[in-house]
């Protein structure tokens, strides 16, 4: 099993509203990230979790929370989002944080309305 | 800081045609060096890595070798078809010890027309 699943696939949220993205990986992998990307764009670091703690936070707002509550399951709680978060949010893992070759879901495409 | 620099885009070719995606790299250390691939609505995917100098990655019929001398790691493949129409993202690894992070070129959007 290679694969990185994330839900929902899609999702559309109020700006008063709140959801979580959730990602899984049965790898074994003890690294997971999330990535927002926008259209046509690199994909940009938002957290990484090494060993089940949060290791990096790319000065992220707090309207996103993420959670690591075992070594193969990643959220990304969103509360209070704006209209310019609209984005495809990846999630990826690696066997380690110093092993750099990530493996990537499908993305949740978000759109904020 | 490290950084990656690819060819801008869009690239349109016919099938069967020849591609090549220019990207070189600035790193104070020892990067390893990856080619991932987007295909459209999609998340993305790991082409080939080359880890050291020399190293040649390749998967896919693609290649791309790590050139130190030049500090390129340009991708190639000889024949392309239509479902290789895709983003390509150049990508390498900051050398920084256990908090080791993805610094990413800006992507190539390849076309392939039958």
């Amino acid at each position: 099993d290679t694969e990185v699943t994330q839900t929902p696939k899609h999702l559309v949220m109020g700006m008063t509203n709140k959801k979580s993205l959730k990602c899984e990986q049965h790898m074994g992998h003890r690294a997971m990230y999330w990535y927002k990307q926008k259209a046509k764009k690199p994909p940009e670091l938002m957290f990484v979790y090494s060993y089940e703690k949060l290791s990096i936070n790319e000065s992220v707002p707090s309207r996103f929370s993420p959670e690591c509550p075992n070594s193969s399951l990643l959220n990304l709680h969103l509360h209070a989002l704006q209209p310019e978060d609209s984005a495809l949010y990846l999630c990826a893992s690696s066997q380690g944080q110093g092993v750099v070759e990530a493996f990537f879901g499908q993305g949740t495409r978000l759109t904020v309305v | 800081g490290d950084s990656v620099t690819q060819m801008e885009g869009p690239v349109t070719l016919s099938e069967e045609a020849f591609l090549t995606i220019n990207c070189t790299y600035t790193a104070t250390g020892y990067p390893s060096l990856f080619w991932y691939v987007q295909y459209p609505g999609e998340g993305l995917q790991l082409l080939l890595k080359a880890t050291k100098a020399d190293d040649k990655g390749s998967n896919k019929g693609f290649e791309a070798t790590y050139r130190k001398e030049t500090t390129s790691f340009h991708l190639e493949k000889g024949s392309v078809q239509v479902s290789d129409s895709a983003v390509y993202f150049c990508a390498l690894s900051e050398d920084a010890g256990n908090n080791r992070k993805l610094i990413w070129g800006l992507g190539t959007s390849l076309a392939v027309n039958p």
